[in-house]
């Protein structure tokens, strides 16, 4: 069991370009909730999706930010035309179907974007 | 509106000494809370998780209790050690939804 993969683990982007990260979550689990941590701050909330629905996105930035997580594949956050304020540590966790309540969340080691 | 408290943001003591994180909720309806390290730069390690219907769950020299109906839960560290050195990270789930505290930076001196 890999756990949960992020990728890229590093990411840099200029201003206006377009970010893509990725999240494949552990085995079986059909959870998958995204967060962001701006430097020397906390981890907020930004979506929770399961298999082709997005559940909660009341974290989300509502332009230029979009998650999506298909039937086949991972669960990707799209950030259109990045600016230097989207430079941030992005994370994923998983969880189980309904499990979740008991065994708690699993995360992934983050992406890093940095936005020059 | 669900919100989590850590205090103090940061801590710094001797090694040896025992010592207390904190962690407070609004809404008590939680199902679980899990308590979790991040070293600068890294991802996040789930240290332990209490369920609604627990009080504490102990590992190692970690220790963390659960007051629901006060909206608390306390981690303890016993004889701390340099190597504890780390953001120490509350997160609180309520229905399947997971909000983080803004984390205690513990620095444990040599």
């Amino acid at each position: 069991n890999a756990g949960v993969m992020q990728n890229p683990r590093h990411l840099v982007r200029r201003r206006g370009q377009e970010a893509r990260l990725r999240c494949s979550p552990m085995k079986g689990h059909s959870h998958v909730y995204w967060y962001r941590q701006l430097p020397e701050e906390g981890l907020k909330f930004m979506v929770y999706l399961q298999k082709e629905n997005i559940i909660d996105e009341s974290g989300m930035p509502k332009e230029r930010f979009s998650a999506e997580f298909p039937k086949e594949g991972p669960s990707i956050l799209r950030i259109q035309q990045v600016v230097r304020g989207d430079s941030a540590a992005y994370f994923c966790a998983s969880s189980p179907l309904d499990s979740a309540l008991a065994r708690g969340y699993t995360f992934g080691s983050g992406t890093r974007l940095t936005v020059v | 509106k669900q919100e989590v408290t850590q205090i103090p943001a940061a801590l710094s003591v001797p090694e040896g000494e025992n010592l207390v994180l904190n962690c407070s909720f609004t809404d008590s309806a939680i199902y679980n809370l899990q308590w979790f390290r991040q070293d600068p730069g890294k991802g996040l390690t789930s240290l332990l998780l209490i369920q609604s219907s627990q009080r504490e769950q102990t590992s190692g020299r970690l220790n963390a209790s659960l007051d629901k109906s006060s909206g608390r839960s306390t981690l303890y560290i016993a004889a701390s050690q340099p190597g504890d050195s780390a953001t120490y990270l509350c997160a609180v789930i309520w229905n399947n939804d997971m909000r983080f505290g803004a984390g205690t930076r513990l620095t444990v001196k040599p």
